[in-house]
């Protein structure tokens, strides 16, 4: 297993557009996070699903952001109506129990999709 | 609320210096505590991770961190800074079922 992965890494839409973002966690990691961080600030929790049950959703996911992950297993993060307050790094990370991992828990992050939105 | 204060916002050591970074926390019970590093357009890399035990704990590239419950702090420190450690540093606290809460970071920059 490689870790996390991100794709795409850059995107760049005009506002307005919809766009999506696609995580592929490791295949062992039951727990997957979404998190926006803007320039000069620490990353900030959005969402985050136990195998395919979105289990808690911050205020700053708005009603234009909606994030899936069917199979439990990949997770795709979509922003309609892009916004130029939008622009930021998405990252995404996984997890596996707590309980089960003892002390090997702790999330792993991917690399991040970078949105521009212009 | 529960929060995660790294109160200085950007630190600035000469190569070979020691350096200490800061981290504070505000939760009830005593969280899982961690340190990130990420370099300008990457991910987050762990260096180190405390649940219980012994509260000073060792990570990678060097890097040690001390958990203080008295003074809810767990600060990131090195003994001897390279010039490749030059990022930035975030603490990170998850407390029971919240996930991972970050604060804003530290920038290290490293001077000849």
């Amino acid at each position: 297993d490689t870790g996390v992965s991100q794709n795409p890494r850059h995107k760049i839409t005009k506002r307005g557009q919809n766009v999506t973002f696609r995580c592929d966690p490791i295949s062992e990691h039951n727990r997957l996070y979404w998190y926006r961080q803007t320039l000069g600030q620490g990353p900030e929790f959005l969402t985050y699903f136990q195998n395919e049950a979105q289990l808690e959703k911050s205020r700053l996911l708005s009603d234009r952001f909606s994030a899936e992950r069917p199979k439990g297993s990949f997770s795709t993060l979509e922003i309609q109506r892009t916004e130029q307050g939008d622009s930021a790094m998405y990252l995404c990370a996984s997890s596996p129990g707590r309980a089960l991992a003892g002390h090997n828990y702790g999330y792993t992050f991917g690399s991040g999709t970078r949105l521009t939105v212009v | 609320a529960q929060s995660v204060t790294q109160p200085d916002i950007h630190i600035t050591v000469s190569e070979g210096a020691s350096l200490e970074l800061r981290c504070n926390y505000s939760y009830g019970a005593t969280p899982y505590l961690f340190w990130y590093v990420q370099s300008p357009g990457q991910g987050l890399q762990l260096l180190l991770k405390y649940f219980s035990g012994d509260t000073l704990v060792q990570g990678i590239k060097g890097f040690e961190a001390e958990f203080k419950r008295s003074q809810s702090s767990f600060n990131l420190r090195k003994p001897s800074v390279h010039w490749s450690d030059a990022a930035e540093y975030f603490c990170a606290v998850e407390s029971g079922n919240t996930p991972l809460v970050f604060g804003k970071g530290t920038r290290l920059s490293v001077i000849a």
